[in-house]
């Protein structure tokens, strides 16, 4: 099974450049995150979506634009890239409902590095 | 004050040693509590989640104490692929639905 997956991996951008990180899920899952994780920080919410065609923002949501035009995908856009960028960007996806302790587990893509020099 | 703290270690012990790691949460209104387990560049990935009555799986046990509002997650006979970074993750019910928290995360290293 896929899970979630990821492109591209790794990517290199010139401060100003705009590039999507692609997300995509082949488990049904409602929900979908996007994170960033910096050294020091922990896992940081970008933007969430609980179903096609709903997304809203997390912690951390400047710079970014999302969309969920389908259950199976939810791209992140960076619109205008900066150094403060430079990050590893993680995908997660989610079921809704489920019992207590097994709903809201956080299924991981393998990441995205990310340089903005 | 964050609201997730962990050590972030790391703690370095030899093979077949017992280690225990902690996590406190500030808001009270946490209601699910997870623990992940992180390998070095890897996607974290879900260890075990945490039952208010505390849960076994092998060698790991997970307890919570919602009184004092912690966590600990013991890992009992370390191996040497136990070593990675622990994270402890809270949820609590928002008015825009679940939010999770991710703790910084401990470094274990289980060594010869």
């Amino acid at each position: 099974n896929a899970g979630v997956t990821q492109t591209p991996k790794f990517q290199v951008l010139k401060t100003g450049q705009s590039m999507t990180l692609q997300c995509a899920q082949d488990m049904n899952h409602e929900y979908m995150s996007w994170y960033r994780q910096d050294p020091g920080m922990g896992l940081r919410l970008i933007h969430y979506s609980v179903g096609a065609g709903i997304t809203d923002q997390g912690e951390v949501p400047n710079g970014y634009n999302v969309s969920r035009s389908t259950t199976e995908d939810f791209p992140l856009r960076l619109l205008s890239a900066a150094p403060s960028q430079t990050s590893v960007y993680f995908c997660a996806s989610s079921p809704k409902g489920g019992r207590t302790g097994t709903k809201n587990i956080q299924y991981f893509g393998a990441g995205t590095r990310l340089s903005v020099l | 004050r964050k609201e997730v703290e962990q050590d972030p270690g790391p703690f370095n012990v030899p093979e077949g040693a017992t280690v225990a790691f902690n996590c406190t949460y500030s808001n009270s209104a946490s209601q699910s509590f997870f623990w992940y387990r992180q390998d070095c560049r890897k996607e974290p990935k879900l260890l075990m989640s945490v039952y208010s009555s505390g849960n076994e799986d092998g060698r790991f046990t997970a307890q919570l104490n919602r009184a004092s509002q912690y966590i600990s997650l013991l890992i009992r006979d370390s191996k040497l692929s136990d070593s990675a970074t622990y994270l402890c993750v809270v949820n609590r019910i928002t008015g825009g639905g679940n939010k999770l928290t991710f703790g910084t995360g401990t470094q274990l290293k289980v060594e010869l």
